[in-house]
């Protein structure tokens, strides 16, 4: 079954570092998401990637925030400047229809 | 702004057990959406529902969606241990928009 592909699966960075969480998505899919999901808490939305733009943000993803899909498989989301409050796991998701969501297994990214 | 309210949030039962996990919002959503998540991994969908009053039946699990679009149930028949996870409920607000708004989980055990 095919399989949406995250690296890494864990992350340690100095808080003020950059990271960027890589996601491999379904090849056939063409809308692209990253979620996160702070311990103990919800799943939210971040943003939405369509037609190689940013079809939807949150107001979590602010200007540290960025997405890119360089290569037409990978799609990147890069943090800038990181906080401690961004430690959470980051899911990427794909679909090709309204409906049918593909999550991956996430990045731990922990922040000291 | 707590959209998607589900219930119980924790639910402990002895295997052979029915039980039901209610998801409810005061939005209108063109669909919802069932998830399970294990530890580490990402969410896995489950079922899909779109239309109002819509019931879904995967093996022993029975999902219906609100007539209003509002809300949504999911039945496990018969409890087995092998069900114990967390059920997360994710709406879309909009058949225009791909982003998902979740719920804040079930934690479902079943012991043997």
């Amino acid at each position: 079954e095919p399989e949406v592909t995250q690296t890494p699966s864990h992350q340690v960075t100095q808080m003020g570092q950059e990271v960027i969480l890589r996601c491999v998505p379904i090849s056939n899919h063409l809308y692209f998401y990253w979620y996160r999901q702070i311990l103990g808490q919800k799943v939210e939305f971040l943003v939405s990637f369509y037609n190689n733009e940013i079809s939807e943000k949150s107001e979590i993803f602010d200007d540290q925030f960025s997405v890119e899909r360089p290569d037409g498989s990978n799609f990147t989301l890069k943090i800038r400047s990181t906080k401690l409050e961004d430690s959470a796991m980051y899911f990427c998701a794909s679909r090709t229809d309204r409906v049918g969501y593909t999550f991956g297994s996430g990045t731990r990214l922990t922040v000291v | 702004t707590q959209l998607l309210e589900q219930s119980p949030q924790f639910l402990s039962i002895q295997e052979g057990e029915n039980l039901t996990v209610y998801c409810n919002s005061s939005s209108v959503f063109s669909s919802l959406q069932w998830y399970r998540q294990e530890p580490g991994e990402g969410p896995v969908l489950l079922v899909t529902v779109v239309t109002g009053g819509e019931v879904k039946k995967l093996k022993r699990l029975t999902f219906q969606f609100g007539d209003a679009r509002k809300d949504s149930s999911l039945h496990i028949t018969a409890a087995q241990p092998g069900d114990t996870g967390l059920y997360l409920c994710a709406g879309a607000l909009s058949s225009n928009t791909g982003k998902l708004i979740f719920g804040q989980g079930t934690t479902l055990q079943v012991k043997p």
